[in-house]
């Protein structure tokens, strides 16, 4: 397998246009989850879905955040309009929950930034 | 609700020196318990992980073992080398409290000096 796929890996945009970044899960994996890194704030987790519906997004920032998960197989977590305190690095990262072997794989991110 | 605390960073080591990274959790439930290491410029890749209480998790050198009495999930290797820089994240998932959703701590950043 492939592991974990996000697309672009690097992202610079305007303040103020859409960002759009996508991510393909590992297959038969039924948890996704978007994660924010900033040397501020650390890793923080926006939203997850479970069988590609939303259980959590209290992480989402703000309604300029959104994301969706119309298959098992890709995600998109949106930013309109972006602003410059919402450059840093996006993770996505899928698991397969399977008794107590929760573990997460990770894509290898998304550096955003927005000037 | 749950939570993972790590020790503060960075830690500078020299080669061959010994590891510990201090990890305590809260969690209302009996939680899988993870070490996660992420090198520069990279995503996060599973270290080692203990699914219940005095479990000991082991990968590349490095150990943990699951302390339910202390909460803790402290990491540890006997003798480091240059390419063990990186951060490491402890984290925790409690699939029956909180459906899979793992928690990190803050992060600690490893510099081993040769």
């Amino acid at each position: 397998d492939a592991g974990v796929i996000q697309s672009p890996r690097h992202e610079v945009t305007e303040m103020g246009q859409e960002v759009t970044l996508r991510c393909k899960p590992i297959s038969g994996h039924d948890y996704l989850f978007w994660y924010r890194q900033t040397m501020m704030r650390g890793l923080e987790l926006l939203i997850y879905f479970n069988n590609n519906v939303p259980i959590d997004d209290s992480g989402m920032p703000e309604d300029r955040f959104s994301a969706k998960m119309p298959n098992a197989s890709f995600s998109t977590l949106k930013i309109q309009p972006s602003e410059p305190r919402d450059s840093a690095v996006y993770f996505c990262a899928s698991s397969f929950v399977r008794e107590l072997n929760t573990e997460a794989f990770f894509g290898q991110g998304t550096r955003l930034t927005v000037v | 609700g749950d939570s993972v605390t790590q020790m503060e960073g960075p830690v500078t080591l020299s080669e061959e020196a010994f590891l510990t990274i201090n990890c305590t959790y809260t969690a209302t439930g009996y939680p899988s318990l993870f070490w996660y290491v992420q090198y520069p410029g990279e995503g996060l890749q599973l270290l080692l992980k203990a699914t219940k209480a005095d479990d000991k998790g082991s990968n590349k050198g490095f150990e943990a073992t699951y302390r339910k009495e202390t909460t803790s999930f402290h990491l540890e290797k006997g003798s480091v080398q240059v390419s063990d820089s990186a951060v490491y994240f402890c984290a925790l998932s409690d699939r029956i409290n909180q459906g899979g959703k793992l928690i990190f701590g803050q992060g600690t950043e490893l510099s081993v000096k040769p």
